[in-house]
């Protein structure tokens, strides 16, 4: 089972942030946190991933928690075109293996 | 680079058929796998490897077998086709472990 707990889904207004809460609580301490997304039924994408300190690239931002239980992937100015569903994923410590899990559904809306 | 490529794009198979899906890539990626998407569901990872020679099974390996005899090809076969294996099928690749993921573009599997 994935380790991670996500919304079913959220809404958010075009142009404002889109804040994309999990659920880690029993994340290990070198276990990392990835967001993927899919738009409608293309393979997923990736967006970013981190360990411990907040990351930012061109495509969003990742707060985690200090407790690292924890974490919130921001779009900053949410477009039509974020409409997807959103994965965390936690990888168990040495298995080599992406769980994905159900993920949260945004909708952006016009 | 053509990045991550599956054929075909779609199949129809009868139950009881075999069948392989291939899957290639051209970055010298290390850590490859192979997914399944079920209507409305997420993806469950059926077989991974992190190199050529190694694979691994993932959540759902039972009626499915891998190879890995070079790095650029991840071919997933099917045994023997059951309609529950209907499902659209993702192929992924990454430098190595860890590093970020390329999906190919899926191949849409139905099973009668």
């Amino acid at each position: 089972d994935a380790k991670t707990t996500q919304p079913t889904s959220m809404d958010c207004a075009e142009g404002r942030a889109a804040n994309l809460p999990c659920n880690h609580s029993t994340i290990s301490g070198n276990e990392y946190v990835y967001w993927y997304r899919q738009i409608h039924s293309q393979g997923p994408q990736y967006i970013i991933h981190g360990l411990k300190n907040n990351e930012t690239n061109e495509m969003a931002s990742l707060i985690i928690t200090e407790d690292r239980k924890s974490s919130t992937l921001i779009l900053p100015h949410a477009t039509l075109r974020d409409t997807a569903v959103y994965y965390c994923i936690v990888p168990t410590s040495g298995t080599y293996k992406y769980i994905f899990g159900t993920g949260t559904r945004l909708k952006v809306l016009a | 680079n053509a990045g991550v490529t599956q054929t075909p794009k779609f199949q129809v198979l009868k139950t009881g058929q075999s069948m392989t899906l291939q899957c290639a890539q051209d970055m010298n990626h290390e850590y490859m796998s192979w997914y399944r998407q079920d209507p409305g569901m997420g993806l469950r990872l059926i077989h991974y490897s992190v190199g050529a020679g190694i694979t691994d099974q993932g959540e759902v390996p039972n009626g499915y077998n891998v190879s890995r005899s070079t790095t650029e090809d991840f071919p997933l076969r099917l045994l023997s086709a059951a309609p529950s294996q209907t499902s659209v099928y993702f192929c992924a690749s990454s430098y190595k472990w860890g590093y970020e993921q390329y999906f190919g573009p899926g191949t849409r599997l139905t099973v009668t």
